[in-house]
């Protein structure tokens, strides 16, 4: 079946310091590649939306100048945490799908963040 | 805002036993709809999808859609304790081209 690659599974980093991640569709082109958080015991909370070769589309309160998104082809997106804080630390769960009404997601394993 | 509603539980049942997961949705447009699941610390993995009205099975888990009434469930038979996870039920929104999911439904099953 379908797979989604994500890296890393884990960051441990100092304050200040910026985070990529990178997210990448193994066996399917994906079109529209989708960025989540998820802190502990609370549901995935939708980042931003990318399409290969153009802007990112964020969510209402997701900074862009702090969470950058790249999707520069049609099997990789990253995702920069820029000048990471402490209240950064979460866990960020990529997704992919193909166009089309009948696609699903097709997520990551995911990346947990700790920000020292 | 379009909404997809779920209990978020826990429903607990009984190993071996047919859990029931439900979930509403306020589109009443929407055509795609997925179940997934998520164990605690992991990331969602899909489990099901169902486009049209009636019953879809893959082996324990069958999907069940009502579009009239805007509903769709997921039935768990011969429940383990391995299914002890959060079901997230997601619909696909046309119009924003995204996912919609619910908060899930915590299931825990008891040996």
């Amino acid at each position: 079946g379908a797979v989604v690659s994500q890296h890393p599974s884990w960051v441990i980093c100092k304050s200040g310091t910026s985070v990529k991640i990178e997210c990448r569709s193994l066996d399917f082109q994906a079109t529209t590649m989708f960025w989540y958080r998820q802190f502990p015991k609370q549901s995935l909370m939708l980042m931003a939306t990318s399409n290969e070769g153009s802007k990112a589309t964020y969510e209402q309160g997701v900074e862009k100048d702090k969470f950058l998104i790249n999707h520069a082809s049609l099997t990789l997106s990253t995702l920069t945490v820029t000048s990471a804080h402490p209240e950064d630390s979460s866990f960020y769960i990529c997704s992919a799908r193909f166009f089309g009404l009948d696609q699903p997601q097709h997520f990551g394993d995911g990346t947990r963040l700790s920000i020292l | 805002q379009k909404e997809v509603e779920q209990n978020s539980g826990p429903l607990s049942v009984p190993e071996g036993a047919i859990a029931s997961l439900n979930c509403t949705y306020s589109d009443r447009g929407s055509q795609s709809f997925f179940w997934y699941r998520q164990y605690s610390g992991k990331s969602p993995e899909l489990i099901m999808f169902i486009y049209s009205n009636g019953d879809k099975e893959d082996g324990r888990f069958t999907a069940q859609l009502n579009k009239a009434s805007q509903y769709v469930s997921l039935l768990i038979r011969d429940s383990q304790p391995s299914d002890s996870a959060t079901y997230l039920c997601a619909v696909w929104d046309g119009g924003y081209q995204k996912v919609t999911f619910g908060t899930g439904t915590k299931l825990q099953v008891i040996p």
